[in-house]
């Protein structure tokens, strides 16, 4: 399967830890995007990547979360001494096409559930 | 700031019934719309998108929108439900203002189609 592939798919943890959350894209997609998805809610953008250069980071993306694309492939999103609020559908997407234009790739998701 | 409202949480049809899911949005500049449908346990998924020329833009599994200025509205249709169809669809708008414009996505609006 050729797809947007993220990983793990669910992660449960205690209050204060860390996780981290990967995300391959399609291979040969140069821009990569995170959303959060919070029940009843559409997806909400944290950031995106051209390459390995991030670009765009939301306001809702704090200072304990850190996403990274080394090497302009997989990326990468750690959220640092976790919060009940951050529990939620990380989701990972990749694109090709014209900035704007292109349709997003969407992966499966990484449900966050913190306890 | 850019967004997208669909105000209809869910949207019940008879199999065989044509279809419509509503879609209104908000930007600077020249819209660029789309509709992606998220089925249980997958990630979304890019149905259509309009960028510009005919007003009338035709997607995936039979399904089409009509981009409409005035009304600033994009509502989504099929002339004839399936079952199949039964899912959550999102209608996101991203603009032409310059630069890298987030895709932004509405609440979602489940779709029921009743045998």
């Amino acid at each position: 399967d050729t797809g947007v592939s993220q990983n793990p798919r669910h992660k449960i943890t205690k209050r204060g830890q860390n996780v981290t959350f990967r995300c391959d894209p399609i291979s040969e997609h140069n821009r990569l995007y995170w959303y959060r998805q919070t029940l009843g809610q559409g997806p909400e953008f944290l950031t995106y990547f051209q390459n390995e250069a991030q670009l765009e980071k939301s306001r809702l993306l704090s200072d304990r979360f850190s996403a990274e694309r080394p090497k302009g492939s997989f990326s990468t999103l750690e959220i640092q001494r976790t919060e009940q609020g951050d529990s939620a559908m990380y989701l990972c997407a990749s694109s090709l096409g014209e900035i704007n234009t292109g349709e997003l790739f969407f992966g499966e998701g990484s449900r966050l559930t913190v306890l | 700031a850019q967004s997208v409202a669909q105000p209809e949480d869910q949207v019940n049809v008879a199999e065989g019934n044509p279809l419509t899911v509503k879609c209104t949005y908000s930007v600077s500049g020249n819209p660029y719309l789309f509709w992606y449908v998220q089925y249980p346990n997958r990630g979304l998924q890019f149905l259509l998108k309009y960028i510009t020329g005919d007003n009338l833009v035709k997607g995936s599994y039979g399904f089409e929108a009509e981009f409409n200025k005035s009304q600033t509205s994009f509502h989504l249709k099929k002339p004839s439900a399936l079952v199949s169809d039964s899912a959550l669809y999102f209608c996101a708008v991203s603009g032409d203002s310059g630069g890298y414009q987030k895709v932004t996505f509405g609440i979602g609006t489940k779709l029921q189609v009743i045998p």
